[in-house]
């Protein structure tokens, strides 16, 4: 119920495509999902978060899908860049908690 | 841009030893958190810490972790005797309203032998 499935684990694409990265969740009380971006040797970065009544967000490159009733949020990266090749993570907090649950990651690699 | 700031990036030490790990969180941050990340793994909750006091745990701190603000600038989180499966990297992590708009730092590397 505390988990958070995040897929694929590993992906690589081509400057210019579009990777998208998906999160599952059972636990209907997570009321707010960020995504973390993470650079080899740093802390994760805030990238863009959405809360459960928003069916999508978008903040320049980064878009965050939402779908409520199947308990299920994915991370697009527009017109990606060898730049974003990093690590991402999902994560959720549980209403009434200030704790994140994260995802497993999925490590991006953007060829050139 | 206002950082969290982590010292020392990397720590080795012996098994049974006591570390300190040290943080200054962005100074008008409120909430304060620590986070470990086994290599190649999640990142995983340790601890939250609000108006001097935890507000929430995870089954991973145990009794051999400890937390404190000893100032108002540096937090800190203290494991009294570690263990080798304590090789982590440790992010603190600090944030004005509680959820949402966390600020990591770049983490402590951890290393007992």
């Amino acid at each position: 119920q505390q988990q958070v499935k995040q897929s694929p684990q590993s992906l690589i694409v081509q400057k210019g495509g579009i990777p998208i990265i998906n999160c599952a969740y059972e636990n209907t009380a997570f009321d707010y999902f960020p995504w973390y971006q993470q650079f080899p040797g740093k802390g994760p970065a805030l990238l863009i978060a959405i809360r459960p009544d928003v069916s999508e967000k978008k903040e320049g490159r980064f878009t965050i899908s939402f779908n409520k009733s199947a308990k299920q949020f994915s991370l697009h990266i527009m017109d990606s860049q060898p730049g974003d090749s990093a690590t991402y993570f999902c994560a959720a907090n549980d209403r009434g908690t200030y704790k994140y649950i994260f995802g497993t990651g999925t490590r991006l690699k953007v060829l050139a | 841009e206002p950082e969290v700031t982590q010292t020392p990036s990397h720590q080795v030490t012996q098994m049974g030893q006591e570390v300190i790990l040290r943080c200054v969180p962005i100074s008008n941050h409120l909430y304060f958190y620590w986070y470990r990340q086994i290599l190649g793994q999640k990142v995983e909750f340790l601890v939250s810490f609000y108006n001097n006091e935890i507000s929430e745990k995870s089954e991973i701190f145990d009794d051999q972790f400890s937390v404190e603000r000893p100032d108002g600038s540096n937090f800190t989180l203290k494991i009294r005797s570690t263990k080798l499966e304590d090789s982590a990297m440790y992010f603190c992590a600090s944030s004005l309203q509680g959820i949402g708009g966390y600020t990591f730092g770049s983490g402590t590397r951890l290393t007992v032998v």
